[in-house]
């Protein structure tokens, strides 16, 4: 069974810049998520999608971040304009259907804002 | 919101000795538990879980226990190897708010 995939694995940007990450979750599941991560840090949910609706995106900075997944799919996320403070790594998991369900962690894009 | 707190944040043991890590929440509708294991470059991986209801699960070399009174749960890791040596995350969840909150985590050295 493939895992999730992420893509890019790393990208360094300058401040006020945009950035977009892509995840494609495990086929099948229908739950996914995107975690923050910063260094030294546990990972903090941003979103969470239950097939291509939001669940809860209370921790999404709406102003600068946004988050769609078409088609109940793939995911993407978008920063714009990143900030010095958003240099985190950006995990994507997926699980079945519920938050009990195991979730599935991709390796994460690791962004670094200059 | 949760508070998770995890401790200790750095833990150096002898190859063969046990291992344990502690977790303390602060929210008692939190009812599922799970711990995660992260390698370098590696997102995290799902190890052991437990739900409200049991107080003991072990795995073999791993256990999981839950004090829901007290509010905590530990890992244990028994007869350790190098390979064991990673970054170990607890989180607590409230399944009917589907919110999992995560620990900082514990970053555990296995020396052979």
């Amino acid at each position: 069974e493939a895992g999730v995939a992420q893509s890019p694995r790393y990208k360094i940007i300058e401040k006020r810049q945009s950035v977009a990450f892509w995840c494609n979750p495990i086929s099948g599941h229908a739950t996914l998520y995107w975690y923050q991560q910063i260094l030294g840090q546990g990972p903090k949910l941003l979103i969470q999608f239950q097939n291509n609706g939001v669940v809860d995106d209370s921790q999404l900075p709406k102003d600068r971040f946004s988050a769609e997944r078409l088609k109940g799919v793939d995911s993407t996320l978008k920063i714009q304009p990143a900030k010095l403070e958003d240099s985190a790594v950006y995990l994507c998991a997926s699980s079945l259907r519920q938050i009990t369900d195991t979730q599935y962690f991709g390796p994460g894009t690791r962004l670094t804002v200059l | 919101g949760e508070n998770v707190e995890q401790h200790p944040s750095t833990l150096s043991v002898q190859e063969g000795d046990s291992a344990v890590i502690k977790c303390t929440y602060s929210d008692s509708a939190s009812n599922y538990f799970p711990w995660y294991k992260q390698e370098l470059g590696k997102g995290p991986q799902l190890i052991i879980d437990i739900r409200s209801n049991v107080g003991e699960k072990k795995d073999q070399r791993i256990a999981v226990t839950l004090n829901k009174t007290a509010k905590h749960f530990s890992l244990h890791i028994t007869e350790t190897q190098p390979e064991d040596s990673a970054v170990y995350f607890c989180a607590a969840t409230r399944t009917n708010a589907g919110k999992s909150t995560f620990g900082d985590g514990t970053t555990l050295t296995v020396k052979p």
